[in-house]
């Protein structure tokens, strides 16, 4: 079945160690997109690709990086967590994202910052 | 500036009965809106939307309903089941590739 793919589900760093966390999909989207979710709150937008083209949103750490080598893969990258960085990334993808395109979303990966 | 946003962070019913979760948003502009459902530790799935032309949308046991002279809409799920427990987001489509998420309701479903 197409669908987002997010590796891994759970992810382990120490305070200040890089991680990198993975998205795929089989979709064939354009847009794929990084939301950062902590508990019992609504996912927040980190950045978006449409394509090759890097949209950040303009209350995102510098810390957040993210790479999208080809249409299929993107990457989140934490240079330095810290402990307010544990938290679901959430991983989604959209045909072209306009209006009336939802979102797909991955089942997450859950960072736990030690 | 855009926000969506929610009236009540928790919702409990007894299983079988109807549930309504509302949700407020402040951009007239919104033309068109979604309602996700969210399980503990999955990512947010798709229910059902809406576009601003419409003041109704019917899905299998839920509908959303759009009242855009006071910006509100609600979902209704109909019986509601154990497996309908879960957070419900409200998300506008802000245009620009993006969605608005509202603060979500947590819906409890009591046997």
């Amino acid at each position: 079945d197409a669908m987002v793919i997010q590796n891994p589900r759970y992810q382990v760093t120490q305070f200040g160690k890089p991680v990198t966390l993975s998205c795929s999909q089989t979709l064939n989207h354009n847009v794929m997109y990084w939301y950062q979710q902590k508990s019992s709150q609504a996912p927040k937008l980190l950045f978006h690709y449409y394509d090759k083209d890097f949209n950040n949103e303009a209350d995102t750490p510098d810390n957040f990086q993210s790479r999208r080598p080809n249409t299929s893969f993107c990457f989140l990258d934490i240079r330095s967590p810290g402990l307010g960085d544990a938290a679901m990334y959430l991983c989604a993808t959209s045909r072209d994202g306009n209006r009336g395109n939802e979102q797909f979303f991955g089942p997450g990966t859950r960072l736990t910052v030690l | 500036g855009e926000s969506v946003g929610l009236h009540l962070p928790t919702l409990s019913v007894q299983e079988g009965d109807n549930s309504i979760i509302n949700c407020a948003y402040s951009n007239s502009a919104s033309d068109y809106f979604i309602w996700y459902k969210q399980e503990s530790g999955k990512g947010p799935q798709f229910i059902i939307d809406i576009r601003s032309n419409m003041d109704k949308r019917q899905g299998q046991r839920v509908t959303v309903l759009l009242n855009k002279t006071v910006k509100h809409l609600s979902l209704q799920i109909a019986a509601t089941q154990p497996g309908d427990s879960a957070v419900y987001f409200c998300a506008e489509n802000s245009g620009a590739q993006k969605l608005v998420f509202g603060q979500g309701t947590r819906l409890t479903i009591n046997p």
